[in-house]
Formats: C-alpha cells, structure tokens, sequence
C-alpha cells in the first residue's frame, strides 16, 4: 500500500512565522501536490510538483513555497503566515498511468 | 449535487439501503473522473475512477455513472453500512496533472 505521511496532524503558529509542512511517501511516485481544504470551498491545489527539484504553482500559490530536494518528500513553505492561511492542509501523491491521487492524513494549521 | 457556499448537501440514509450522491462537473474537456470518501479526521481516500468514454462503471458495492450530455455524474452505493458515513466529493481531471474537486456531500448511515 502507498503511505503519505505528514510530518504534524495539529500544528498552532502565530502571525508572521515561517511554517514548513513535510510530506513523505514510499512509493517511489514522480508527482507530488499540496492542496488546502476549507469548508464550502473545497480542495485547492497550491503547487505540485513532477520530479525532483521541479514546481509548478496550482490554483492558489500565493503566501507560498515547495521545496522538493528528494524524490520522496515534498516540503510546502510558509514564507510569513497570515491567519487567512488558517486551514487544513493536504499532501497527495501520483503515478502514471492511473489518475489516482494517494492524499497524507492531512495538517490542521491554525495561524492565530 | 455541489453545493453553493458553506452547507454541504446532506444525505441520510438507513443502514442497508441504497446511496445515490451526485455532482455537476464543470468542463467538457474532462477525461478522468474519481470518487473520493473522507472520512472525518482523515485524508481523502479513492473509491472508484470512469474515464469520459464509459458511462457505468462498477466496483465492490459502489457504481459510477457518468452522462456527458449534461455533465453529470453519480455514485451509487448499494446495501449501505454506517462505515461508509463520510463525505463523498467528485474530481474532474483537467489535464496536465490537475484535478478538480467538488465540495462534497455528507452521507450519514442510520443503523
């Protein structure tokens, strides 16, 4: 079975902080995403990512960055959170040829 | 269907009957559809995917049907357990290593 894992479940930062989440998988897979989820909007891609050291921004990128140095973990960068960045936040993983997308347990990031 | 600002749409079933939830997709050029289920506290886990040239699709206890004439498409859970009381929501892939998802629907299973 493919395992995500995300290196909090609850994380709490204050206004201004540079926040780093961590995603790992174990499944060797080339594509790589971070996504938040917000009641009533649903998952929005922040970045992915192709291969290593490659990114590319999704639907909402901005407040953000990725690091991807190895092929297994995909880091999602808050340069200096802000409390709209309050949200859960999801990592997810893909290999041709499915479509399906494996998803991480998910960060609670509460920015007060 | 998807739902319009905060409130998911709900469904409640009794155990052992049949679920159907549906979702309007947005784009034509669609090729790849997936159902998720999230359980709470949980990230979202795949049931079931159709590509754009089939219109029915079944797995275990779970059907997908899919109509391109009004870009619609539904799952359909038979004889359904208070196990699968979770929020169901809808993807759309639209190329280019993209997905996108719908808002979901809330089915909770009355035993």
């Amino acid at each position: 079975d493919v395992k995500v894992t995300q290196s909090s479940r609850y994380l709490v930062k204050r206004t201004g902080e540079k926040v780093f989440l961590e995603c790992v998988q174990d499944m060797d897979h080339e594509n790589m995403f971070w996504y938040r989820q917000d009641p009533g909007l649903g998952l929005r891609l922040i970045y992915f990512s192709y291969d290593v050291k490659m990114k590319e921004k999704g639907d909402i990128p901005e407040g953000y960055s990725v690091s991807r140095e190895k092929k297994e973990r995909f880091s999602l960068i808050l340069e200096s959170a802000s409390t709209n960045q309050t949200s859960m936040y999801l990592c997810a993983t893909w290999t041709d040829p499915s479509y399906e997308q494996y998803f991480g347990p998910g960060t609670r990031l509460t920015v007060t | 269907g998807e739902s319009v600002g905060l409130h998911l749409p709900t469904l409640s079933v009794q155990e052992g009957d049949n679920s159907i939830i549906n979702c309007a997709y947005s784009n034509s050029a669609s090729d790849y559809f997936i159902w998720y289920k999230q359980e709470s506290g949980k990230g979202p886990q795949f049931i079931i995917d159709i590509r754009s040239n089939m219109d029915k699709r079944q797995g275990q206890r779970v059907t997908v049907l899919l109509n391109k004439t009004v870009k619609h498409l539904s799952l359909q859970i038979a004889a359904t357990q208070p196990g699968d009381s979770a929020v169901y929501f809808c993807a759309e892939n639209i190329g280019l290593l993209k997905l996108t998802f719908g808002q979901g629907t809330i089915l909770t299973v009355h035993p």
